[in-house]
């Protein structure tokens, strides 16, 4: 156990269609992460968060933002879902350099 | 910047030792290494910082070669709990804003 969450587990869009993500890590918790990982590959770093403030972003289009929120909790937005924004989304919580990550939200774009 | 793992598959009876190799081209901060089981999240095994330091606890345990920037994991007397995919992480700088996942190495322990 982790003590990081993510909602929902799992969703089902449609092209076009928005798609908000939420994660709640652990009090102290400074710093999130967000990753996308699709099938058979590694996951791939999409931005993190600190503070409340964007800290770095991966190669991911602007149509991916996020927040995160002075409780600890963290949302990813995805606007204009595409069929290969289809993945497991991984949010990871950082503490003492050490990430701990969440199960994951598997999103299917149809 | 993704780091580059290798060998990309590894088949182990009980018992035997694996090393997986994790190899960048850029000058790293820190080396992560986490190990993914089907269906669930990474979770993390351990971090090693600039400075060249091996890590371990129990039967596994990391290398860092700061100047060649590479690091190695190693399974000794591997277990069927070991099975999964191991995936290194590297960061570049102290702030830790650009976090990338390695290739991944599959680990399948059989009897």
């Amino acid at each position: 156990e982790t003590g990081v969450t993510q909602s929902p587990t799992h969703l089902i869009k449609t092209r076009g269609q928005q798609v908000t993500l939420r994660c709640s890590s652990q009090s102290g918790h400074n710093t999130v992460s967000w990753y996308q990982q699709a099938l058979g590959q590694g996951p791939q770093f999409i931005f993190q968060y600190y503070r409340e403030e964007e800290n770095g972003r991966g190669n991911f289009p602007p149509r991916f933002s996020g927040l995160q929120f002075p409780n600890y909790s963290s949302e990813l937005n995805v606007n204009a879902l595409e069929l290969d924004d289809s993945a497991l989304y991984l949010c990871a919580s950082s503490y003492e350099e050490t990430q701990y990550f969440g199960p994951g939200t598997r999103l299917l774009v149809l | 910047q993704q780091p580059v793992q290798s060998p990309q598959a590894v088949i182990l009876r009980e018992g035997e030792d694996a090393v997986i190799n994790c190899s960048s081209s850029k000058a790293l901060y820190s080396v992560h290494w986490y190990r993914q089981k089907h269906g669930e999240a990474p979770i993390f095994l351990m971090i090693l910082l600039k400075g060249g330091e091996q890590k371990g606890h129990d039967k596994i345990s990391a290398s860092f070669n700061e100047k060649k920037q590479q690091s190695s994991l190693y399974l000794t007397a591997s277990q069927l709990s070991y099975s999964g995919t191991y995936f290194c992480g590297t960061e570049t700088s102290r702030t830790g804003n650009q976090f990338y996942f390695g290739t991944g190495t599959s680990l399948t322990v059989i009897p």
